[in-house]
């Protein structure tokens, strides 16, 4: 199965919730990192949280990640239209020579 | 600074034809890497390079699959006689030489479609 997992497989909310999108993983990492994907498009990177570090903010973002469990969340506030997209957890495995093993993704959509 | 480069961003091919898909970096990044994904899937590493080096080729399938970056130019993903099971979207991510070297900056894709 994958190295990165997320859940839920899609999530639907309204405009001004909260989101909030888990991610586990299996081997130990260097790193976390969070990507979005608006369909068809590439992928922009959201936040990087390294693996001695227990959460992250960034703009209406919160990443926190637990190394004890391999699980991170991802957590937006004041959820916007705009939001609609897949959201990636991404893991950097130690010993893995940089490259990224992903998740299959979160499908999130924001109801205007 | 542009971001990072792929053209074509669309491609067709028919089956047993050639595809090159090619990818510039952005500027003063050295690391290249090389991800395929499929409909409704995630991001699967292929390769990862630096110029004129492949560090880590253990995602390319063994056959038709090559890649390259070198000394000058863009990093090319090489398709030999593809297939239809060739069929997916090509991610090209680069990360910079020193300081924030783990992020990595995603192109916006080329999606292959094969007949």
């Amino acid at each position: 199965s994958q190295q990165g997992e997320e859940d839920p497989q899609a999530l639907s909310i309204q405009e001004g919730e909260n989101a909030t999108m888990n991610c586990s993983y299996k081997t130990s990492i260097n790193n976390l990192q969070w990507y979005r994907q608006n369909s068809g498009r590439g992928l922009v990177h959201l936040i990087l949280i390294r693996s001695n570090e227990r959460e992250k903010h960034s703009g209406r973002l919160r990443v926190t990640l637990d190394t004890s469990k391999k699980s991170s969340s991802l957590l937006i506030t004041a959820s916007r239209a705009a939001d609609t997209a897949s959201y990636f957890c991404a893991t950097d495995s130690t010993g893995a020579n940089s490259k990224l093993t992903f998740g299959k993704g979160i499908t999130l959509s924001v109801r205007p | 600074n542009a971001g990072v480069m792929q053209n074509p961003r669309h491609l067709v091919r028919r089956r047993g034809q050639e595809a090159r898909l090619r990818c510039s970096p952005m500027k003063g990044h050295s690391h290249v890497y090389w991800y395929r994904q499929l409909p409704e899937e995630g991001l699967k590493f292929m390769v990862y390079l630096q110029k004129e080096n492949i560090i880590d080729e253990s995602g390319m399938p063994k056959e038709r699959f090559s890649a390259e970056f070198p000394k000058e130019g863009p990093s090319i993903l090489r398709i030999q006689q593809v297939v239809r099971g060739d069929s997916a979207a090509y991610f090209c991510a680069s990360s910079p030489n020193e300081g924030l070297w783990e992020t990595q900056y995603f192109g916006p894709g080329t999606r292959l479609l094969v007949l």
